[in-house]
């Protein structure tokens, strides 16, 4: 079956305690993305990463760091979490020349940070 | 000034009904996407677009690009089309930027 996972789904944690929320993919896509959605702001997309090692900021890139080591995977990280990194996370990706453009959600991380 | 706007934030109607639902936006794009958001928070894609119309089943999604406008329609609504609907603007790279969503509640 074609899809996104994300894990954790729901994390607690304390400020400043690094974490890494993983995104995996198993549709051999190239682009992957990091979006963040907060209520009355919406979604805005945290990194994005066009192929293998190619990474690029989107809207709100500052306190998170990314990686493409490999096609499938893209991990987020938070080096030195803050409470105002509280969110609903979303990975989501999609192929390059996908006609219809779809792209691939997964099903969310809820990061709480005390 | 916000690059993209949704209209209405808020829509109720009645099984049957004939559903639309705005996007405007004031910068080039390359290509501009639908996303439903279902009250559990799952994302599905609905459809990319960069020029003209596009059918899927009871939804319809058209953009006119001198206008900078596009429009969301569903046919025939059903309860089960209640969901968040989002418009979102992508740039030549994968840069996305999101509108704030239309909430839609189709009553039986």
């Amino acid at each position: 079956e074609a899809q996104v996972t994300q894990n954790p789904r729901y994390l607690i944690t304390v400020t400043g305690k690094k974490l890494t929320v993983t995104c995996s993919q198993n549709m051999n896509h190239e682009y992957m993305s990091w979006y963040r959605q907060d209520p009355g702001l919406g979604l805005r997309q945290i990194y994005y990463s066009m192929n293998v090692e190619v990474t690029d900021k989107g809207d709100v890139p500052e306190g998170y760091k990314v990686s493409r080591k490999e096609k499938r995977n893209f991990p987020l990280i938070l080096e030195s979490p803050s409470p105002n990194q509280t969110s609903l996370y979303f990975c989501a990706s999609r192929a390059r020349l996908a006609l219809r453009g779809t792209q691939y959600f997964g099903p969310g991380t809820r990061l709480t940070v005390l | 000034k916000n690059e993209v706007e949704q209209s209405p934030q808020n829509l109720t109607a009645q099984e049957g009904e004939f559903i639309t639902i705005n996007c405007s936006y004031s910068v080039g794009i390359s290509a501009l996407h639908w996303l439903q958001q279902h009250p559990g928070g799952g994302i599905v894609s609905l459809f990319m677009l960069s020029s003209g119309k596009k059918k899927h089943g009871r939804l319809i999604a058209t953009i006119n690009i001198q206008e900078k406008h596009s429009s969301l329609h569903i046919t025939a609504s059903h309860p089960r089309d209640s969901a968040v609907y989002i418009c979102a603007l992508r740039y030549n790279t994968d840069k996305l930027i999101f509108g704030t969503g239309t909430r839609l509640q189709v009553f039986p």
